[in-house]
C-alpha cells in the first residue's frame, strides 16, 4: 500500500541543525498530522514526537516536528554522535484505514 | 516502568501459522489502542496492525488483511496476533507497541521451508 516518502540518507556535521522530511497526502499527513520515530540499530523505534509536535516525555527539546501541507519535518538542533540513527515518519491514512510509514532515513553525524 | 513482552516467533514453513502474544505490565493495558508493526531484516518499519481498547475496532494493512487477525485480552494484559497463511515475505521482526510510544524488543518470524 502507499506509503509515506522520505529521503534515504542525510548527513551532517556534529552540533549542526539536520531536517528530515516526510511527504504524504490528504488523506494521511495534511489530514492527521504526523509521528516520528527514532531507531538505533539493534534496538526497536523510540517514538520522538506524534500529531506534528507533541513530544513525549523525556524527548529532547532539540528534536522538534512540524506540518505544511502534505509534508511533516522533524529539526534536530545541536547535533550530537547518539543522534546518528534511522528515522521513521508515520501517519494515520483515512483513506486506507491504515498507519502508513515512511521508508525511513539514515542520519550520518559526520 | 512499562513493559511490553512479545513472544511466540519462531521458524515456519510456508502456508503455516504462528500466534504471537504481548504480555504487558506497567501501565493500564485497557486504556490503551495497541498496535503490531514488523521490520523485515535489513529494512524499514511496516505497520501490520491496529485494535482498540476494549477489542471491538480492528484495522490491517493490505498486505495482511484475511490471513492475521489481532485481538486482546485485558484481564491478561496482553495482546495476541494470529498468523495465518504465512509467506516469506512476512519474515521479519515483530513488535508490538501502546499507542506507538512504548515498544517491545519484538520477536522474531521466520517464514521459510
Amino acid at each position: 500500500q502507499a506509503g509515506l516518502t522520505q529521503p534515504p540518507s542525510v548527513s551532517k556535521g556534529l552540533r549542526q541543525t539536520a531536517t528530515l522530511t516526510c511527504t504524504g497526502n490528504s488523506n494521511n499527513i495534511d489530514n492527521q498530522g504526523a509521528a516520528w520515530l527514532q531507531q538505533h540499530q539493534g534496538h526497536p523505534p523510540k517514538l520522538l514526537s506524534y500529531r506534528n509536535n507533541n513530544r513525549p516525555s523525556g524527548v529532547s527539546e532539540r528534536f522538534s516536528a512540524s506540518r505544511s501541507g502534505n509534508t511533516a519535518s522533524l529539526t534536530i538542533t545541536g547535533l550530537q554522535p547518539e543522534d546518528e540513527a534511522d528515522y521513521y515518519c508515520s501517519a494515520w491514512d483515512s483513506s486506507l484505514r491504515a498507519w502508513v510509514f515512511g521508508g525511513g532515513t539514515k542520519l550520518t553525524v559526520l | 516502568e512499562v513493559q511490553l513482552v512479545e513472544s511466540g516467533g519462531g521458524l515456519v514453513q510456508p502456508g503455516g501459522s504462528l500466534r504471537l502474544s504481548c504480555a504487558a505490565s506497567g501501565f493500564t493495558f485497557s486504556n490503551y489502542w495497541m498496535h503490531w508493526v514488523r521490520q523485515a531484516p535489513g529494512e524499514g518499519l511496516a505497520w501490520v496492525s491496529q485494535i482498540n481498547e476494549g477489542g471491538t475496532t480492528t484495522n490491517y494493512a493490505a498486505s495482511v488483511k484475511g490471513r492475521f487477525t489481532i485481538s486482546r485480552d485485558n484481564a491478561k494484559n496482553t495482546l495476541y496476533l494470529q498468523m495465518n497463511g504465512l509467506r516469506a515475505e512476512d519474515t521479519a521482526v515483530y513488535y508490538c507497541a501502546s499507542n506507538l510510544l512504548d515498544w517491545g524488543q519484538g520477536t522474531l518470524v521466520t517464514v521459510s521451508s
